[in-house]
Formats: C-alpha cells, sequence, structure tokens
C-alpha cells in the first residue's frame, strides 16, 4: 500500500517571505498522481497544486511550486511570497492511475503553517 | 453550482446512539469517498465507491457502514456511535485523473 508523510507537524514563515513543505512517498507505481491541498481554519479542502508522475517538468501555480523528484520519491511544496491568507494546514496526497481503477487519495498526516505578519 | 454537500455540519450524539452523514455530489462523479480527520492523524478513508453499486473498505471501517444510493449519493452510517468516532467527517468525489473534490465537512462529537 502507499503511504505519504509529511515530516514537519509544523512550521512558521515570515510574511513575503518562501517557505518549503517537505512530502515522501513511498509507492513501487511508475504513473501516479501528487497533490497539495490546504485547509483553512474554515475546514474547507482546497486543492494548491497538481502533478504527474510522467511529466518531469514541476508544476507552478502562481506563487506555489514543487519540488517532484520521482527517484527520491520527494514531492515538497515552495511557497513564494507568503501571505497572511497561507495560513492553513496542508496535506499532501498520492493517487494511483487510472489503469488502477478510480482509487482514492492516501494522505499524509499534514503541515500546520503559521505565517508571522 | 453546489459540489459536495454534505449535512449535517455539526451533530453531537451519545454513546450508543445511531445516525447517518449525508453526501450528495451535482458533479456526475463516478466515485465517491467517506475521511475521517483526526488530529496529528491526517484524513483516513473509511469507505469508497469506485462506480455506483460498488462499495469498499479503507484504512478505518470499522463502526460504519456505507449505501451508494445512487450515482449522485453516498451515506455514511455509524449504526452504535462510540466516543473513539468523535471526529470531523469529509465526503469526497473525483473522477479518474482529476481533483477530489469535498464536502465542508461534518463535526461530530460522542458523548
Amino acid at each position: 500500500a502507499q503511504t505519504v508523510t509529511q515530516s514537519q507537524p509544523e512550521m512558521s514563515v515570515q510574511e513575503a517571505e518562501t517557505v518549503t513543505l517537505s512530502c515522501t512517498y513511498d509507492t513501487s507505481e511508475s504513473d501516479y498522481y501528487l497533490f497539495w491541498y490546504k485547509q483553512p481554519p474554515s475546514r474547507q479542502m482546497i486543492l494548491v497544486i497538481r502533478q504527474e508522475a510522467y511529466k518531469q517538468q514541476n508544476a507552478t501555480e502562481n506563487r506555489f511550486s514543487v519540488n517532484f523528484q520521482k527517484a527520491a520519491k520527494s514531492f515538497s511544496l515552495k511557497i513564494s511570497d507568503s501571505q497572511l491568507g497561507d495560513a492553513a494546514m496542508y496535506f499532501c496526497a498520492y493517487r494511483s492511475p487510472p489503469n488502477s481503477g478510480n482509487t482514492p487519495l492516501v494522505f499524509g498526516k499534514g503541515t500546520r503553517l503559521s505565517v508571522i505578519a | 453550482n453546489a459540489g459536495v454537500t454534505q449535512t449535517p455540519k455539526f451533530q453531537v450524539l451519545k454513546t450508543g446512539q445511531s445516525m447517518t452523514l449525508q453526501c450528495a455530489q451535482d458533479m456526475n462523479h463516478n466515485s465517491m469517498y467517506w475521511y475521517r480527520q483526526d488530529p496529528g492523524m491526517g484524513l483516513r478513508l473509511i469507505y469508497y465507491s469506485a462506480s455506483e453499486g460498488t462499495t469498499d473498505k479503507g484504512e478505518v471501517p470499522n463502526g460504519y457502514n456505507v449505501s451508494r444510493l445512487n450515482k449522485r449519493e453516498f451515506s455514511l452510517r455509524l449504526e452504535s456511535a462510540a466516543p473513539s468516532q468523535t471526529s470531523v467527517y469529509f465526503c469526497a468525489s473525483s473522477e479518474v485523473r482529476f481533483k477530489a473534490f469535498f464536502g465542508q465537512g461534518t463535526r461530530l462529537t460522542v458523548v
């Protein structure tokens, strides 16, 4: 079974600075999907960014980018120019490829990010 | 443009009581899921339904049952609630290759 590990329970960053959240995963599959979700105090789960394993190029979404290292099974999230609204729980998640059926997401335990004004 | 709708948003139960959490999606997704979220544990899968008519156990199915009523609706039932089932419950839906859409969550407290 696939597992996802987030080794940083809590992180903090100064406003306007850059922070990197770590995620590693374990799988024997060669094709899969990786996600970062943000959960603010409202409890809503918001997709931040998505990476397909067969794509070598790292995904980016405005101030959010990933460092996808397939051989190392690492998928870190970089937040640039941090804003107060970025304060939230961040979850890394893994999903098997389509030929495995419509499989569920497997989540890490999360990293709570605080942004200091 | 409702997405995934969960009811209720909050619930307090006494030990031994039963209840059903309702979930409906309007995106014509085949797959639906129930997760629970506990502090320090992330989201853990309780049950999922890959398509209408099928259900499968996830990581933590004990004490729960599910029903995929039709393509839109996927309910989660607690037959005899226990304090260990105090948690936040999320319903989600998705299609292959795409992201999962989540409901707003249900905060359940069992006393």
